[in-house]
């Protein structure tokens, strides 16, 4: 049965960093894409970061660019995203996903809280 | 990088059907999009994966009631027999070179 499973949310303080982890399992990892998606309170959901399959390439959304870093371990079947220099507007539900190459997102995570506040 | 809109809210009857648009911005209306769905308090599921000539493919075990359709820039999702577990968010998404972009939204009611 195929899981994504997001762990490391919580609370931190303006200026914090936090690292969130995904580990997946029931499918082969390292043949997708995949993906951070996160969910500010009562808001839609916003694209945050993708790390392609086989070719190792990352992209960024424009409000978390060069605070974010997304990475990925095939051989844990895990993906990382570390945050640094949190704001109070990073405050969401942040959801793991997997896409096939060059196509939509499939599948999703149950997602993790981080809060950001003093 | 294309944009998604979606209207904010739609609402139909128990049994009835509703057809929800998602609307790919201009120049971009060749995109293939997917179409999610949270209901309240969930997490999003995927539905299915929509192309421009209406093509779709339906993720694990998501009822035939669901179902696409496509004209022009415009990707629908129909539902049909509305139940009351239908009540949800609907986000369509697509992408571009590493990139995802999703619509804002429609919150569904079921009447």
């Amino acid at each position: 049965e195929m899981q994504l499973l997001e762990s490391g949310g919580g609370l931190v303080q303006p200026g914090g960093s936090l690292r969130l982890s995904c580990a997946a399992s029931g499918f082969t990892f390292s043949s997708y894409g995949m993906n951070w998606v996160r969910q500010a309170p009562g808001k839609g959901l916003e694209w945050v970061s993708s790390f392609t399959a086989g070719g190792g390439s990352t992209y960024y959304a424009d409000s978390v660019k060069g605070r974010f870093t997304i990475s990925r371990d095939n051989s844990r079947n895990t993906l990382y995203l570390q945050m640094n220099s949190l704001r109070a507007d990073d405050t969401a539900i942040y959801y793991c996903a997997k896409s096939p190459p060059a196509a939509a997102i499939d599948y999703w995570g149950q997602g993790t809280l981080v809060t950001v506040s003093s | 990088q294309p944009v998604l809109t979606q209207s904010p809210s739609a609402s139909a009857s128990l049994g009835a059907s509703v057809t929800l648009t998602c609307t790919l911005s201009s120049g971009h209306s060749t995109y293939a999009i997917a179409w999610h769905q949270q209901q309240p308090e969930k997490g999003p599921r995927y539905l299915m994966n929509l192309k421009s000539d209406g093509s779709h493919n339906k993720g694990d075990g998501i009822p035939d009631r669901f179902s696409g359709s496509s004209s022009g820039a415009e990707r629908y999702l129909t539902i049909s027999s509305l139940k009351s577990e239908d009540e949800a968010d609907y986000y369509c998404q697509t992408w571009g070179t590493g990139l995802r972009v999703f619509g804002g939204g429609t919150k569904l009611t079921v009447l």
